[in-house]
């Protein structure tokens, strides 16, 4: 079975420059999570997705964050524009459905903002 | 509000060495699911186990095991015998009962095997 993907793995950016982020979670996986880990803490939940609808994106930034699963599938994260504080990896995750079954993640895509 | 802490920050052994990571927890929920997770060096983090609120059995797994203690609000994990493989940063997580709640992590420990 395939793992979650994600990509780019690395992005450098200069503050006030845009970038986007994509996941393809595991196939049947309805439930689809973004997280932010900054260096040394636990991952922050920024959006949940349940199919292609919204569950929770109550700590995303959404001045500049935005996020979306238009098929209920694929995922892009989007930062617009981009702050020196938001240099962290970010995290995909999927999980079967909204309930207390495990969460499986991606690799993470490491964002340095210059 | 919930929270995870975890206040051993950074651990170093010697390969063979049993070792026990720290996870205390804040819920006022009387049902939540506690989780540990991985991350090694490649970043990603990998699921080890969950736990129900109102199952206090302790579980081993090989040379894993936790120790759910409610009175304490304590979710501890133990390596036996660790290994250098076993160099990660691991983290405790709670998750609420209700459908579509997230999952709050703590800020993760450091282990080091050292051989």
């Amino acid at each position: 079975e395939a793992g979650v993907a994600q990509s780019p793995r690395y992005k450098i950016i200069e503050k006030r420059q845009s970038v986007a982020f994509w996941c393809n979670p595991i196939s049947g996986h309805a439930t689809l999570y973004w997280y932010q880990q900054i260096l040394g803490q636990g991952p922050k939940l920024l959006i949940q997705f349940q199919n292609n609808g919204v569950v929770d994106d109550s700590q995303l930034p959404k001045d500049r964050f935005s996020a979306e699963r238009l098929k209920g599938v694929d995922s892009t994260l989007k930062i617009q524009p981009a702050k020196l504080e938001d240099s962290a990896v970010y995290l995909c995750a999927s999980s079967q459905d909204l309930g207390y079954n495990e969460q499986f993640f991606g690799p993470g895509t490491r964002l340095t903002v210059l | 509000a919930q929270k995870v802490t975890q206040a051993q920050t950074e651990i170093s052994v010697v390969e063979k060495e049993d070792v026990t990571l720290d996870c205390v927890y804040e819920t006022r929920d009387t049902t939540y699911y506690l989780f540990w997770y991985k991350q090694p060096p490649s970043g990603e983090l990998v699921f080890l186990i969950r736990r129900n609120s109102f199952d206090e059995q302790n579980e081993i797994s090989g040379r894993y095991s936790w120790n759910f203690q409610k009175s304490t609000s304590s979710f501890n994990f133990t390596i036996t015998a660790s290994q250098v493989v076993d160099s990660a940063v691991y983290f405790c997580a709670l998750k609420r009962e209700t459908s579509g709640s997230r999952l709050t992590f703590g800020e993760g420990t450091q282990l080091t095997v050292n051989p």
